[in-house]
């Protein structure tokens, strides 16, 4: 089944214990997305990566890192977690086209509490 | 700069009612805009893209330039219709989301 996966789906950390949310996708996109959904603001991009090795900044970067070591992943890096990064987390990916990232296909989220 | 405006939170109609969900965008160029829905548990999706110009489930939404609009419409809401909606566009490789609109039909 062609899928994004998120791995955790939930999780509860204390100020500064670094953490990492994995994202697989086996639909062997080029385009891959993180973003944070809070209430009232919506979703917000935060890194987004158009291949191996090409990452770039999204709207709310800060606090956060990525790679892009491989195609199907994209891990989304929190050195050191700060209670204002208590949010739900989604990772997207999608084909490339002439005009860029098109249809996004969505993970099913991930939950982080920090304490 | 780019802003994807949604300005109801919440709108609730009952069941049979016409619903309509507004989205208007700040954009100097000609913007691809979507529609994505959440329903309970469930993932984020598309729900239709102006550019395949279809209906989906009920669903039509027409891009207005001169408003610069994108608003979803359908013509009679159905329960299963609830659910949260997001209006989105991609400026070449960033993503821009509206806040979202919670729809909530009543039986």
């Amino acid at each position: 089944e062609a899928q994004v996966t998120q791995n955790p789906r939930y999780l509860i950390t204390v100020t500064g214990k670094k953490l990492t949310v994995t994202c697989s996708q086996n639909m062997n996109h080029e385009y891959m997305s993180w973003y944070r959904q809070d209430p009232g603001l919506g979703l917000r991009q935060i890194y987004y990566s158009m291949n191996v090795e090409v990452t770039d900044k999204g709207d709310v970067p800060e606090g956060y890192k990525v790679s892009r070591k491989e195609k199907r992943n994209f891990p989304l890096i929190l050195e050191s977690p700060s209670p204002n990064q208590t949010s739900l987390y989604f990772c997207a990916s999608s084909l490339l086209q002439g005009t860029g990232a098109n249809v996004l296909t969505f993970g099913a989220g991930s939950r982080l509490t920090v304490l | 700069a780019q802003r994807v405006t949604q300005p109801e939170k919440l709108l609730s109609v009952f069941k049979g009612a016409p619903v309509e969900l507004k989205c208007n965008y700040s954009y100097s160029g000609s913007p691809e805009l979507f529609w994505y829905v959440q329903y309970s548990r469930q993932r984020l999706q598309l729900l239709l893209r102006h550019i395949s110009r279809e209906s989906i489930k009920g669903f039509t939404a027409d891009l207005n330039k001169g408003e610069t609009s994108f608003h979803l419409k359908k013509p009679f809401a159905q329960e299963e219709d609830s659910a949260m909606y997001y209006c989105a566009f991609p400026n070449f490789n960033k993503f821009y989301f509206g806040s979202g609109t919670k729809l909530n039909v009543k039986p």
